[in-house]
């Protein structure tokens, strides 16, 4: 069965960095442009980055635009996000999701999710 | 703001069909397909309905989804007890004027009275 486990999640001051992992199995990781999300507490989904199946074409909310960078690693199926210039309002459970497609022209959304790791930003 | 908006709540009996609607632009549902997934306590997101109106296999087919226009739709027929949680409707937003972005609109808590 397809998993998704993400690691990296923990408690951080405001303006510190920290990097999230998403190591996948059980697919072909280099085949799927992969996502993140985030849920904060008491709040819906939110969706913060999009990553290509080659790496070549990303994006990002608005809110995290210029402070998160989504990446991966084909050769060790794993999936990154870097995350600066925390803020609270970043607070919250990220999951890493795989894109039905490849993203080379479109992306048509999350077909399998993890079970997501916890970021609290706070003083 | 979700850019895509639900109504935040929504209730049946068992037996009963529900909807639930999720209105959006030109920009998203009109010009894009719509996902719905179903979030249940304490486990990660299930995609209930693919490209508008597509049903994963393993997803019972009392799950529906339709979409016109601006608009997009998930019917549950005959809900069921299990059904109770949040649902969320998702797609592309290719903004006319910046990178597109994939949206989420704002959930809506499913009842089962």
């Amino acid at each position: 069965q397809v998993q998704l486990v993400e690691s990296g999640g923990s408690v951080v001051q405001p303006g510190k960095s920290l990097r999230l992992s998403c190591a996948a199995s059980r697919f072909t990781f280099s085949r799927y442009a992969m996502h993140w999300v985030r849920r904060a507490p008491g709040k819906g989904l939110e969706w913060v980055a999009v990553i290509s199946y080659d790496g070549k074409k990303k994006y990002y909310a608005d809110s995290v635009k210029g402070r998160f960078t989504i990446s991966r690693d084909n050769s060790n199926n794993t999936l990154y996000l870097q995350m600066d210039s925390l803020r609270p309002d970043d607070t919250s459970v990220y999951s890493c999701a795989r894109d039905e497609g490849d993203g080379t022209y479109s992306f048509y959304g999350m077909d399998v999710w993890g079970q997501g790791t916890t970021v609290t930003v706070s003083s | 703001q979700s850019v895509l908006t639900q109504p935040p709540s929504a209730s049946g009996t068992p037996g009963q069909k529900i909807t639930i609607s999720c209105s959006g632009s030109r920009s998203n549902i009109e010009t894009n397909i719509v996902n719905w997934y179903q979030l249940l306590p304490g486990t990660a997101p299930k995609l209930v309905v693919y490209s508008n109106n597509q049903r994963p296999s393993g997803v019972p087919e009392r799950f529906s989804g339709s979409k016109s226009g601006t608009s997009a739709s998930l019917a549950i027929n005959g809900l069921q007890s299990e059904d109770e949680g949040e649902y969320y409707c998702a797609g592309w937003d290719g903004r006319p004027h910046g990178p597109g972005v994939w949206v989420f609109g704002g959930g809506t808590k499913l009842t089962v009275l």
